[in-house]
């Protein structure tokens, strides 16, 4: 079975542009969450979804937007992009929404570089 | 506000002894916490849990305390291994969330 995909695996942007970052959840899983890792830091959590509707946003402006379509694949999508936003962006997936208890399987991320 | 701290960015062990990382959180609603490994370029891997209900959880050479009158939790890896070196996060289950703390990279050293 494939774990979470995601894509691109690398990508360099300039100040200002925008940026879409995928991700495919394990084959059955409905829910699939968006976190950023900026270097020395732990996950920073973004949004999650679960059958294609917002469940949970963190602290992140309005430059950050995603969605989820039918077959629970996901966007992360950021505009105007800041210096700051380079990051390793994580997506996670699993089962259900809610806590732990449902579980979260990650993919190995994407590195945004912005110059 | 960092609800989850991991206080020591770097621990550097022999292998064969014990491993011991330390967690400490803020918040008292967590209902679980779980320790991750990540290694360069892949994404974190699961590695144990603990219920708030509970205060240890061991699998294989892997346990994790849990003392929650000091809202502190510690991972142990007896006997540590080589294959063991990487970053290791400590996290909080929230509401539609995982809240991490910053990481301690662990040396295993031969």
């Amino acid at each position: 079975d494939a774990g979470v995909t995601q894509s691109p695996t690398h990508l360099i942007k300039t100040r200002g542009q925008h940026v879409t970052l995928r991700c495919s959840p394990i084959s059955g899983h409905k829910s699939v969450s968006w976190y950023q890792q900026v270097l020395g830091q732990g996950p920073q959590f973004i949004f999650q979804y679960y059958e294609k509707e917002e469940r949970g946003r963190g602290n992140f402006p309005d430059r950050f937007s995603a969605r989820q379509f039918p077959n629970y694949s996901s966007e992360l999508n950021v505009n105007a992009l800041l210096l700051g936003d380079s990051a390793l962006y994580l997506c996670a997936s699993s089962p259900h929404t809610g806590g732990y208890s449902y579980g979260y399987t990650f993919g190995s991320g994407t590195r945004l570089t912005v110059v | 506000d960092q609800q989850v701290k991991q206080n020591s960015p770097s621990l550097s062990v022999q292998e064969g002894r014990i491993s011991i990382l330390n967690c400490d959180y803020t918040n008292s609603m967590f209902d679980y916490f779980l320790w991750y490994k990540k290694y360069p370029a892949e994404g974190p891997t699961f590695l144990i849990s603990i219920s708030s209900i509970k205060d240890k959880n061991e699998d294989g050479r892997f346990t994790v305390f849990l003392n929650k009158s000091a809202k502190h939790l510690s991972l142990h890896i007896v006997p540590s291994q080589p294959g063991d070196s990487a970053v290791y996060f400590c996290a909080a289950s929230a509401p539609q969330k995982l809240v991490f703390g910053q990481g301690t990279r662990l040396t295993i050293n031969p």
